[in-house]
């Protein structure tokens, strides 16, 4: 079947630099999305990636490795405007969006 | 960039009647939006694949004659919750995509429904 694993919470100090950890399992592979949720709001879009390496953007990255079926988010100098869920989704071959459980950052000063 | 509306933010009904929630791209065409239920705590659970000018597409597990589906134009997806019930309680998200030129989603604020 089609899984996305990704750590429940994760907890992190203002300032510091934190990765949160997503691998997948999909039927076939189209890509890999990071989203950010605030608690009542609707996902916003962090990244996208469908080859392997890293991509930058601002203070966020972004790491896939296909062979792994393994991505990471990065995310340094954080603030506490950061304290949200972090949502992994993978896109199988029918371009369907498979979500992970979230992942929620908690940011202490 | 593209904007996804959606109507109402929020909304308590009694239990046993309909509530119709609606989707709209602002400034974008989408030939195809999706509906997703998200409880607390959890993550997003998608419920349908609304299509412009055809049939919704089901998940498995989603009964589709409680949860109406109509994409009637290029801009309007409608998602109506049938004799609701408490357990529908929920918050409810639609998201499209402008094309092929764009990999991201776009969400709508979404809306929380309380059945009482």
């Amino acid at each position: 079947g089609q899984n996305i694993d990704q750590p429940t919470e994760m907890t992190a100090t203002e300032g510091a630099i934190v990765q949160i950890n997503c691998t997948y399992q999909t039927s076939g592979f189209n890509g890999l999305f990071w989203y950010q949720q605030h608690a009542g709001e609707a996902p916003t879009f962090l990244s996208y990636n469908v080859l392997d390496g890293l991509e930058e953007k601002g203070r966020f990255s972004s790491f896939l490795s296909r062979s792994k079926g393994y991505s990471y988010l990065l995310l340094k100098e954080l603030q506490m405007k950061d304290s949200a869920s972090y949502l992994c989704g993978g896109v199988d071959s029918n371009y369907q969006l498979i979500w992970g459980a979230g992942t929620k950052l908690i940011i202490k000063p | 960039g593209a904007v996804v509306s959606q109507h109402p933010s929020w909304v308590i009904c009694k239990s046993g009647t309909s509530v119709k929630i609606e989707c709209r791209s602002l400034d974008f065409q989408a030939t195809t939006m999706f509906w997703y239920r998200q409880f607390p705590k959890q993550s997003l659970m998608l419920m349908a694949t609304s299509n412009e000018g055809s049939k919704a597409t089901y998940e498995q597990g989603v009964e589709k004659d409680k949860f109406l589906i109509n994409h009637a134009s290029l801009t309007l997806s409608t998602l109506t919750v049938t004799s609701a019930h408490p357990e529908d309680s929920s918050f409810y998200i639609c998201s499209a995509n402008p094309g092929t030129d764009f990999v991201e989603q776009f969400f709508g604020p979404g809306t929380r429904l309380t059945v009482l």
